[in-house]
């Protein structure tokens, strides 16, 4: 198994401003994923990022917006920009071996005023 | 394209009753399978999976579930709920065609003290 760690725990930020998420593995793992979960539903898949290379954004999810980093097998960042109160939501990293299961970060709760 | 369905968005049951937490997935050949329980204002922890063989698989603290190929499913059961069960149980696949993992909506589960 992985253990997934995640900075900060929450974060409370005004419209407009940009805030990074950070995620940290305690083993090396070839891809993260990031997630958004919105209150009392399921969770969405953001965007998966491999190391030394661009992340993969799902429909609805765009660079620009959410820039992700990756700079090596244990880390990766999610930036959130200009931000607005419909993100306010939690944000999950995790890691997965491709067709098995996945472990998760423990989130990190949003709130955007 | 393949998906998870969980039918019953919310089940209320009283301490000490059995459960069954229904999923339905759509896949022709035989899909890993995986249930995840998000307790309150917690991230996601793995309860069990199901790669092949024997279809009814154990997982932590008294669930098991039940592949059945034939009904394309994979049911979360539990002999006698504990007020401690009260979370969010979600029903999880991979996608055989892409580096990622189907999510069904969730079942919120309230246990009656």
């Amino acid at each position: 198994s992985v253990l997934l760690y995640q900075k900060p725990n929450r974060d409370i930020c005004q419209s407009g401003t940009s805030l990074k998420i950070q995620c940290v593995a305690d083993s090396q793992v070839v891809s993260m994923f990031w997630y958004q979960q919105f209150q009392e539903q399921s969770l969405m898949l953001m965007a998966t990022a491999n190391e030394g290379s661009e992340a993969t954004y799902e429909s609805g999810f765009t660079k620009d917006k959410f820039p992700i980093s990756r700079p090596n097998l244990t880390f990766s960042t999610l930036t959130v920009n200009n931000a607005r109160p419909g993100d306010s939501s939690i944000y999950f990293c995790s890691s997965g071996q491709g067709g098995y299961e996945q472990y998760f970060g423990p989130g990190t709760r949003l709130t955007v005023l | 394209a393949q998906s998870v369905t969980q039918p019953d968005a919310r089940v209320t049951v009283s301490e000490g009753a059995s459960l069954q937490l229904r999923c339905k997935y759509s896949y022709s050949g035989t899909p890993y399978l995986f249930w995840y329980v998000q307790y309150p204002r917690q991230g996601l922890q793995l309860l069990l999976k199901y790669y092949s063989g024997d279809p009814v698989v154990q997982g932590v603290n008294g669930f098991e579930a039940e592949f059945s190929k034939s009904n394309s499913s994979f049911h979360l059961r539990k002999a006698s709920v504990h007020w401690s069960d009260s979370a969010v149980y979600f029903c999880v696949s991979p996608d055989t065609n892409a580096y990622k993992v189907i999510f069904g909506k969730g079942t919120h589960l309230h246990v009656l003290p």
